[in-house]
């Protein structure tokens, strides 16, 4: 596609269910990024995959998340029995080749009650 | 100590006024340095890499201090357009991670 799409936009929750937020990098971009962004914060890393595989997942903050991206193309970032501290701007983003450049999708703002 | 500081602001300033941000890192081994803006609600958007020779671009100028590990941003013949967040961004290649580090923004308001 011509930008990085994010789904759902918005997503509101209640504490302790399951929740899924998907990305479609742009077409070609080989290397893709989850963050996570509070309110006031800057974006914070969550994990980092190149190709199918992820190359870094030291910014998962616990074993309630996780993320795949089977194809090497979309990536979905799982949450499991979610906490209200999960709320945040959950930003995906990709990159082509061997750049440092990242171009971010929209966002999917996660509300958990 | 966090990896990318900044003053978080806001800067209040009179459209065409000169404003300029200064943000520290804490790796040394850090090789590539970067601006982002960010609107309210919306994504970070890249405004424009940092050299080490320093680089301009129109009225946004960067300069990379490596000695002192800091960056800044000048902007001048500010608009009311540049209201936004500006976020430093930083990639260490010694940890092997080819992520970006983002500092938590400073956020300019431009006056009319």
């Amino acid at each position: 596609g011509a930008g990085v799409s994010q789904t759902p936009s918005n997503k509101v929750t209640e504490k302790g269910k399951y929740v899924e937020l998907r990305c479609d990098p742009i077409s070609g971009h080989t290397a893709l990024y989850w963050y996570r962004q509070s309110l006031g914060q800057g974006p914070e890393f969550l994990i980092y995959f190149q190709g199918t595989g992820a190359a870094d997942d030291s910014g998962l903050p616990n074993d309630r998340f996780f993320a795949v991206r089977p194809e090497g193309s979309v990536s979905t970032l799982k949450i499991q029995r979610t906490e209200r501290g999960d709320s945040a701007v959950y930003l995906c983003a990709s990159r082509v080749g061997g750049a440092n450049v990242l171009t971010f999708g929209a966002g999917s703002r996660l509300t958990v009650l | 100590r966090k990896e990318v500081e900044q003053d978080p602001g806001p800067f209040n300033v009179p459209e065409g006024a000169t404003v300029a941000f200064n943000c520290t890192y804490s790796n040394s081994a850090s090789q590539s340095f970067f601006w982002y803006r960010q609107d309210c609600r919306k994504e970070p958007k890249l405004l424009m890499s940092v050299y080490s020779s320093g680089n301009e671009d129109g009225r946004f100028t960067a300069q990379l201090n490596r000695a002192s590990q800091y960056i800044s941003l000048l902007i001048r013949d500010s608009k009311l357009s540049d209201s936004a967040t500006y976020l430093c961004v930083v990639n260490a290649m010694d940890t092997g991670r080819r992520a970006l580090t983002f500092g938590s923004g400073t956020r300019l308001q431009v006056q009319p």
